[in-house]
């Protein structure tokens, strides 16, 4: 394992409400990320860090944010969750520019 | 704008035979390539990678090759065998500003025979 822990792993959620997802690093690697996977569109990368407070829109950033105040934690928020952010959601981690990068079980969200 | 394309949805092969999947791009400062495997109900887990200084890397079954004038690049796995049976993914890194920016394309699912 990679040291990367998602919670919750599983969330059912209504619409309009407020939803945040963590990612959790034993790696001390600079790099996160978080992507949705979604049939049809593979992954989509939502947001990224490359360091504390350092982050950056990724292809599908509207209505998420994020933060990331020490290393080991990258959140995800939902501020007015929709339908069309059900999805399942995977955070990775990666230590260098030339590494691969190692992704968690996921977070499958259901907005009803 | 996809950057990274995986133009197959899906491919079926017979157990030992070659498995050939492709993956395209747009993005000429891509410069740091990966594939990564997915099995139902877990995350992705890394393959096999290649600089854009490369055309070839292996390792053991599987192979990636690098075609920069064409912005192609693809994965054989050989012998395929049915525990490759998977969603595969390329992805693709720009270097711009050492941000580490990895952007994946939308999978292809292999399926190998016995």
């Amino acid at each position: 394992d990679a040291g990367i822990t998602q919670s919750p792993r599983h969330k059912v959620t209504e619409t309009g409400t407020p939803v945040t997802l963590r990612c959790h690093q034993t790696e001390n690697h600079r790099y996160m990320y978080w992507y949705r996977q979604d049939p049809g569109h593979g992954l989509r990368l939502i947001h990224y860090s490359y360091g504390v407070k350092d982050t950056d829109k990724g292809e599908v950033s509207d209505g998420y944010s994020v933060s990331r105040s020490k290393t080991e934690d990258f959140l995800l928020t939902l501020e007015s969750a929709t339908s069309s952010q059900t999805s399942v959601y995977f955070c990775a981690i990666r230590q260098g520019s030339n590494t691969e990068a190692f992704f968690g079980q996921g977070t499958r969200l259901t907005v009803v | 704008d996809q950057q990274v394309k995986q133009n197959s949805p899906s491919l079926s092969v017979q157990e030992g035979r070659i498995s050939i999947l492709n993956c395209d791009y747009t993005n000429s400062m891509f410069d740091y390539f990966l594939w990564y495997k997915k099995y139902p109900a877990e995350g992705p887990t890394f393959l096999i990678s290649i600089s854009s200084i490369k055309d070839k890397n292996e390792d053991g079954r599987f192979t990636v090759f690098l075609n920069k004038s064409a912005k192609h690049l693809s994965l054989h796995i050989v012998p395929s065998q049915p525990g490759d049976s998977a969603v595969y993914f390329c992805a693709a890194r720009t270097f711009a500003g050492n941000t580490g920016k990895l952007i994946f394309g939308q999978g292809t699912t292999l399926q190998v025979k016995p």
